[in-house]
């Protein structure tokens, strides 16, 4: 079945970098895009951006341009998002999910990000 | 961005009741919506996707309707494991956008 395994909590000091694994099981890893969401108490979810593994293409959302980086191993159909320069404002949980037309089909079990000092 | 409004953001209900969430969009977003249940653990499950297309496995208590720019989430016999926060998300335009959230609790 379809799986998608999120790497674990982090603890970052403010202006540090991230980077968060996303491992996917039970489907052609290649052949699907990977979602990325934020989510905050009281800021709701924000869709980040989203990685195509088999030929690395990408979409960002505007507002996370400069933020966010991602990139897919498809050797180990794992994909990675890099957020740097971190500020209170990226404490949050961050989800993986697979994309199927234009839904959110699976997703990961979420990876909370605290940026503190 | 197209903005998804849920005006709702908390529902009370008894267990067997029939509830129904809201969700409406900023312009027409041509039946692409979906609905997400989140449970109090974080976990993140897809129900229903272009407005009424239950994904494999989500039980057939929940429905989905709706066009244009209103769309709404029914849940019908409610029972203790649907104690959760179901967002809607529009998938017409990049960015994708979500709704607040609507949290059902229990009576």
């Amino acid at each position: 079945q379809v799986q998608l395994q999120q790497s674990g909590a982090e603890l970052m000091k403010p202006g540090a970098s991230v980077k968060i694994s996303c491992k996917a099981t039970g489907y052609t890893f290649s052949s699907y895009w990977i979602e990325w969401v934020k989510q905050r108490p009281g800021h709701g979810l924000e869709w980040i951006g989203e990685i195509l593994p088999g030929s690395g293409s990408t979409n960002y959302n505007e507002k996370f341009k400069g933020k966010a980086t991602f990139t897919a191993d498809t050797s180990s159909n794992t994909a990675y998002m890099q957020l740097s320069s971190l500020t209170s404002e990226d404490s949050a949980v961050y989800y993986c999910a697979r994309r199927e037309g234009v839904w959110f089909a699976y997703w990961g079990q979420g990876t909370l990000v605290t940026v503190s000092a | 961005d197209i903005q998804m409004t849920q005006i709702t953001s908390s529902l009370s209900a008894s267990l067997g009741d029939r509830v129904t969430i809201s969700c409406r969009a900023s312009q027409d977003i041509s039946n692409y919506l979906n609905w997400y249940q989140q449970k109090p653990d974080g976990t993140v499950k897809l129900l229903i996707y272009y407005t009424s297309r239950l994904h494999l496995g989500v039980p057939s208590r929940f429905s989905g309707s709706g066009s244009g720019t209103d769309y709404s989430l029914t849940v019908s016999n409610l029972e203790q494991e649907d104690i959760a926060t179901y967002f809607c998300q529009q998938g017409n335009t990049l960015p994708f956008t979500f709704g607040s959230g609507t949290k059902l609790e229990i009576k």
